[in-house]
């Protein structure tokens, strides 16, 4: 059974500090990496993908992955209100086409 | 239009009632999706189809039927369906059916079965 974990939170932050999420999956095969941002009531939006060791920054949001641990995580600097909401976690394996497998989220606020 | 758009929105139906939703991709892309997301639960796949040929069905029970007339439009017929079924159906888009590309979702139906 492939499966993605995260902490269900509520994960709750300052405004301005860096808010922390993190990700395991079961399946070594897996090689990409997706973080969908769901505000409450909406569709999932993709903000971040990740298909190598290591960080890949992008504005304000940073993933991380590490393969040998099967661990990823996202970093928001500079958390503002506006982040407050859902984030999921995907794996994808190419082996299973691009079937995606998703955690069930982690709600983050972020406090004024 | 931009994007993946689908509608209804929104939807109630009795448990003999006969629906369809819609989905629309605006992004060129070959594969087309549909997920389940039901509360604290994760995103459920349903089916894949890529260049509108069905190339993955997760055991989704025969009341849910999908059709894909082309890359760009994709439908789920549902049928005699149970209130266990009332969740936010997903349409999502990615080029391609494989090599874990991402995928893009539209706004989501939110279905209620009475």
């Amino acid at each position: 059974q492939k499966e993605v974990e995260q902490n269900s939170g509520p994960l709750s932050v300052p405004e301005g500090a860096i808010a922390s999420l993190n990700c395991t999956y079961s399946d070594r095969g897996s090689q990409s990496f997706f973080w969908y941002r769901q505000y409450s009531g909406k569709s999932p939006e993709l903000i971040m993908f990740i298909y190598s060791n290591g960080d890949k920054e992008d504005g304000r949001f940073t993933a991380q992955l590490n393969k040998a641990s099967q661990y990823v995580s996202l970093l928001i600097r500079d958390s503002q209100p506006s982040d407050s909401a859902t984030y999921l976690c995907a794996a994808a394996t190419p082996n299973t086409g691009n079937q995606f497998y998703f955690g069930t989220g982690t709600s983050l606020t972020v406090i004024p | 239009e931009t994007g993946v758009t689908q509608t209804p929105r929104h939807l109630v139906m009795g448990m003999t009632n006969k629906k369809s939703l819609k989905c629309e991709q605006h992004l060129g892309h070959n594969a087309m999706y549909w997920y389940k997301q039901s509360a604290k639960k994760p995103l459920e796949l349903m089916f894949v189809y890529s260049l509108e040929e069905r190339v993955e069905n997760n055991s989704v029970p025969s009341r849910f039927s999908p059709e894909c007339p082309n890359s760009s439009h994709l439908f789920l017929h549902l049928h005699t369906l149970q209130p266990e079924d009332s969740a936010l159906y997903l349409c999502a888009s990615s080029p391609f059916s494989h090599g874990g590309v991402a995928q893009y979702f539209g706004p989501g139906t939110r279905l209620l079965v009475l």
